[in-house]
């Protein structure tokens, strides 16, 4: 199985600020990585495909990037609604596989 | 508008069984393959199954092989997943979600999930 590692596991931030989570792949995975956000008692969110595809309806302050087997998700300026926890997940082979999460709180 | 909605979660006792399903609106059911994600209390997200569009091509993460059974039934639009053998550590948020595939031109190599249920719960407890 290819375990997903993100870091950091929870992050502080203000509204405004640039924020970057990190997420590693066990071994390659070329850019079959997706990036999640989840709101507590909501279903996750699809934000980003392929690694740097935007999902269509989601704001452009959020990017993604990487190949291989680190990627990363970028959020340019962060927004109040932004304040959740991001999952990457890998859709290279079965079984498919997510990062553990990364909790991002206000500071 | 597209969308899944989750029933037939509860409470059951260890060893016991539930048959979840999941109801799609608002687009063509049998062309999307379908899968069943869960998550446990405080945790983090774990796949359990998928199912194609047709049903003919149906798989399972290890822990959950030869307990649960996804079904589908594209004349109802629903989705099954059939828990026997339930087990504490089974205990979850289950959510249905579409695995959609992106395509340029007749390449079709990328895909993800990007319609969720709300999920329903599942108790395994004595």
């Amino acid at each position: 199985d290819i375990q997903m590692t993100q870091s950091p596991s929870s992050l502080s931030a203000s509204v405004g600020d640039r924020v970057t989570i990190t997420c590693r792949a066990s071994q390659t995975i070329s850019n079959y990585l997706n990036w999640y956000q989840q709101k507590p008692g909501r279903a996750p969110k699809l934000l980003i495909y392929a690694a740097s595809s935007l999902q269509s309806g989601v704001p452009s302050r959020f990017s993604g990037s990487g190949s291989g087997t680190d990627f990363t998700l970028t959020i340019s300026s962060l927004q109040p609604e932004d304040f959740a926890t991001y999952y990457c997940q890998q859709s290279y082979s079965l079984p498919l596989t997510f990062g553990q999460g990364t909790r991002l709180n206000i500071k | 508008q597209v969308q899944l909605v989750e029933s037939g979660g509860g409470l059951v006792k260890p060893g016991g069984s539930l048959r979840l399903s999941c109801a799609a609106s608002g687009f063509t059911f049998s062309d999307y393959q379908i899968n069943w994600i869960r998550q446990a209390p405080g945790k983090g997200l774990e796949w359990v199954s998928y199912i194609s569009g047709t049903g003919s091509t149906i798989f399972y993460t290890d822990s959950v092989k030869g307990r649960f059974t996804i079904s589908r039934d594209n004349a109802k639009n629903s989705l099954y997943l059939q828990m026997n053998s339930l087990r504490v550590e089974d205990t979850a948020v289950y959510y249905c979600a579409r695995r959609v595939r992106y395509c340029s031109g007749t390449t079709c190599s990328y895909d993800a999930f990007d319609i969720w249920g709300q999920g329903t719960m599942v108790t395994v407890s004595s």
